[in-house]
Formats: C-alpha cells, structure tokens, sequence
C-alpha cells in the first residue's frame, strides 16, 4: 500500500522568497517519488523524480527536491519565488510493483505575491 | 509529437445520457491511465491498462467503463450519467519500466452533468 500527504493545500510567498512545498509519503517497497506542476486549465507536468542514486535531484524551473528514507518525505524548493511557479503542485508516489500505478497527494496551491 | 490528447476538451450532459472520452497517445507507451480530478483530492484514479486489450479498476471505478483495442486508444464510457460524475478527467500514459518512468497527461476534458 502507498500513500502521499501533502502538508498545506495553499502557501503564498513574496516574489523572490524560498518556495518550499512539504511532501510525506509511505510505501511498503522502495519507492520512485514524482513532483508534478499543474498550470490553470492544463494537464500535469513532471517537474522532477526520485527514482535510484542521488537522494537530492534536480527538475526544471528551478526547482529541486531531497529524497530523506528515515523522514519518508520528499520535499519541493526553489531559492527564489518567481511570479510564473504560482500553480498548484502534486507530489505523487510509484511503487515498482504495482502495474506502474501511482498514488498523488490533493495538492498544494502556491501563490507568488509581487 | 503530439504526446497525449483528450477529445473533448468540454462537454455538457444530462443524468441519464452516456458518451465516450477518447484519449490518444503517440509514444508507443504500454500504461495508460483515466483520472479523475475534483477540487481538493488530488486526482483519483478510475480504470488503468497495462497493454492493448487489457484493463483493470482503479481507486473510483464505478459508473465507469473503458477499453483498449488498439495501444496508442484508451476510451472512457459513462453509461449512465450522473451528477456526481462532473469533475475533470485526465487520461495519462507511461513507460513500462518498473515504475520509475513519470505519466504523461492529456490537457483534460471538463465534464458537467446536469
């Protein structure tokens, strides 16, 4: 069984300010872990993975995320707020052993104020 | 490369009617996936397949039904429509290597069942 819980359905910050979006999940096998971005009437967009290796991966925009096992969380940040990340942001949870299915969080909403 | 498409991208019914959503995907994946999304809990899943010909329930599977006749389709049918249906669906797609390839979204369809 697999579960995500995202701490915060909203977190506003100022432009410029460090973003930083919570993100804890459980997994009876090791897991690959997704952070997608989703923009006002699109699809989701994968902003970066956790699968094997480094425990601190990188992802587009600007945004990174650390891998902590011993914390189950897989927590989203970005130095500096810019006025285009304001979307909402899912983390989501795979096992390698559950027909590729995965298991998203309800999402947290990020408002960047001028 | 069109990636993933959802055809409608809007529709309005009434209880009672059915219809069909189409999604379509270009990259030779394997998995494909029916979503659900409502305001608040994240997106749920409704029916998935792990290859052409087969499918299997996901986490909201009722007053829903699919097919995969051919790899690159995956239809989602309302027999039935209900009120409590109206909710965006997305269909996604992904690899089949073990889980650690992310899911590619369609743009979605917004259904409203009246």
């Amino acid at each position: 069984a697999q579960s995500v819980t995202q701490l915060g359905s909203h977190v506003s910050v100022s432009e410029g300010a460090l973003v930083l979006l919570r993100c804890n999940y459980s997994s009876s096998v090791p897991p690959y872990l997704f952070w997608y971005v989703q923009y006002p009437n699109q699809g989701l967009q994968l902003l970066l993975k956790y699968t094997t290796g480094a425990t601190l991966v990188k992802g587009i925009n600007g945004f990174e995320a650390e891998f902590k096992k011993s914390e189950t969380s897989f927590h989203l940040t970005k130095p500096s707020a810019h006025m285009s990340d304001a979307a909402e942001y899912f983390c989501a949870v795979r096992a390698n052993t559950n027909a590729g299915k995965s298991t998203f969080g309800d999402g947290t909403t990020l408002t960047v104020k001028p | 490369n069109a990636g993933v498409t959802q055809t409608p991208k809007f529709r309005v019914l009434k209880t009672g009617q059915s219809m069909t959503l189409l999604c379509a995907q270009d990259m030779n994946h394997e998995y494909m996936y029916w979503y659900r999304q409502d305001p608040g809990m994240g997106l749920r899943l409704i029916h998935y397949s792990v290859g052409e010909g087969t499918t299997a329930k996901g986490e909201v599977p009722d007053g829903y039904n699919v097919s995969r006749l051919k790899k690159q389709n995956f239809l989602l049918g309302l027999e039935s429509a209900a009120p409590s249906q109206t909710s965006v669906y997305f269909c996604a797609s992904s690899d089949n290597t073990g889980g650690q390839g992310p899911q590619y979204f369609g743009p979605g369809t917004r259904l409203t069942v009246l």
